[in-house]
């Protein structure tokens, strides 16, 4: 059971316009800021999205984030085949005194 | 170029020991936070324990707290994980990751450690 939630699965056909949600509690996401990352079959994750809705050098314009309260979304546009993999958020929890991530959505592309 | 090598994984015993190691290039791990994430077949990311030498901190995850030790050698620029009383739970791909400029903001490519009888 992981202390941020986000759903399983998500899908879209190319082009489309996808958004993936992650909810946490005042421990984590009261103060703490949200990060994405995205791990393509077989791969190490690798950082997408940090502070909420700030793009590491490299990352498309497609993928954007943003917080409101206690829940995140990540939303894809102009969805591509090699978008297809898992994406996890993560946050930093005060009541562990640790990270803690989401459990992961598997993102299909149709 | 940022490269972190894990290694040591394998096969073990329940109740066993292992030692991971991450070597570290493209930059020095002496300043900067390093951590252990892992991921059992099928599962998301579970974050295990982080390592500053500058703050002389570390932090451990509840289910992992009291049986690994995580460590560094500034010298040879590498992280280690000493992992002892292994449980059939810790089955996972273990990731070595470091913080440069943001969270996690490198990954090494992870090693697989089984926990079987």
């Amino acid at each position: 059971q992981s202390v941020l939630t986000q759903p399983p699965s998500a899908s879209g056909t190319p082009g489309q316009r996808v958004t993936i949600s992650c909810s946490g509690s005042t421990s984590n996401f009261g103060s703490s800021l949200v990060n994405w990352y995205q791990q393509l079959p077989g791969t190490a994750p690798k950082l997408l999205i940090y502070s909420n809705n700030q793009r590491p050098s490299g990352v498309p314009d497609r993928f954007s984030g943003s917080k409101s309260g206690p829940s995140a979304s990540l939303a894809i546009s102009g969805l591509q085949s090699e978008d297809e993999g898992e994406y996890h958020c993560a946050a930093w929890d005060d009541s562990v005194n640790g990270w803690v991530f989401g459990g992961g959505t598997k993102l299909t592309v149709l | 170029e940022v490269q972190l090598v894990e290694s040591g994984g394998g096969l073990v015993q329940f109740g066993g020991s292992l030692r991971l190691s991450c070597a570290a290039s493209g930059f020095s791990i002496s300043p900067s936070w390093m951590h252990w994430v892992r991921q059992a077949p099928g599962k998301g990311l579970v974050w295990v324990s982080r390592s500053h030498n500058d703050v002389s901190t570390t932090n451990y995850a509840d289910s992992v707290r009291g049986r690994f030790t995580i460590s560094r050698d500034d010298a040879t620029n590498t992280l280690y994980l000493q992992m002892n009383s292994l449980r059939a739970e810790d089955t996972a791909v273990y990731y070595c990751a470091y913080t440069m400029s943001f969270p996690f903001d490198f990954w090494g490519q992870g090693i697989l450690v089984t926990v079987s009888s």
